[in-house]
């Protein structure tokens, strides 16, 4: 079986703040892909990023940055100098590697991200 | 290049009655899921087809079912409705080969349930 935890139900900064969402995952399999999604309003879930258990290199992309540490099972999202764009409700996500694919994402409960003008 | 869309996107229906709910993937999609959105048990996993056949099932009764046409187009039927499947569904497709695991979401059918 597999989960995944983000403890942080609701986080609300002030623009321009850092703010980092914690993802943490629990699984059995040696191999597997981790995500991070974003739902704003309208309701469609929105990709960021997919990264493979076996590529531990962190990533950046403009103020997004994701660091994924496998010893602890975690797969952390920063976003650097928010904006009132980045509100929205944030979800990690895991699938196993093998199945094809066919797996469905085992979601978190997903991080409510408030950011203030 | 069109989304995945999904209709009806706001539906109400009552206890007892089921639904048809519609997606059509990005074209040349061939793999399509389906996932159940509620506030209390969040987003969990209803099946994923692929080629008109159902890969993959998540836990849910048998009331929830699916089905996928040549085309690729999907549509997921609940019958007898209970109050606890106001939800919204999301439906999302995926391309073979390389990106295969990068779900594209639709922006879901909210079902209410009264």
């Amino acid at each position: 079986a597999q989960k995944v935890t983000q403890a942080q139900t609701e986080i609300s900064v002030v623009e321009k703040e850092d703010v980092t969402l914690d993802c943490v995952y629990e699984t059995r399999d040696t191999t597997y892909y981790l995500f991070w999604y974003k739902q704003p309003p309208s309701g469609e879930l929105v990709f960021l990023i997919r990264r493979n258990s076996f590529d531990e290199q962190n990533e950046i992309s403009g103020r997004y940055s994701w660091n994924f540490q496998k010893s602890t099972s975690s797969f952390n999202f920063t976003i650097t100098a928010s904006q009132v764009v980045d509100s929205a409700v944030y979800f990690c996500a895991l699938r196993p590697y093998s199945g094809g694919g066919a797996d469905g994402l085992t979601f978190g409960k997903g991080t409510h991200l408030i950011i203030q003008p | 290049k069109a989304g995945v869309t999904q209709t009806p996107r706001y539906l109400i229906k009552t206890r007892g009655q089921q639904v048809t709910l519609s997606c059509s993937p990005i074209s040349g999609h061939r793999s399509v899921s389906w996932y159940q959105q509620t506030p209390g048990q969040g987003l969990q996993f209803l099946f994923e087809y692929f080629s008109e056949t159902q890969r993959n099932k998540g836990n849910f009764p048998g009331r929830f079912s699916g089905r996928q046409f040549s085309n690729s187009r999907s549509e997921m039927n609940v019958s007898t409705l209970e109050l606890g499947d106001s939800a919204l569904y999301l439906c999302a497709s995926r391309p073979d080969g390389a990106g295969a695991n990068v779900l594209t979401f639709g922006a879901g059918s909210r079902l209410t349930v009264l």
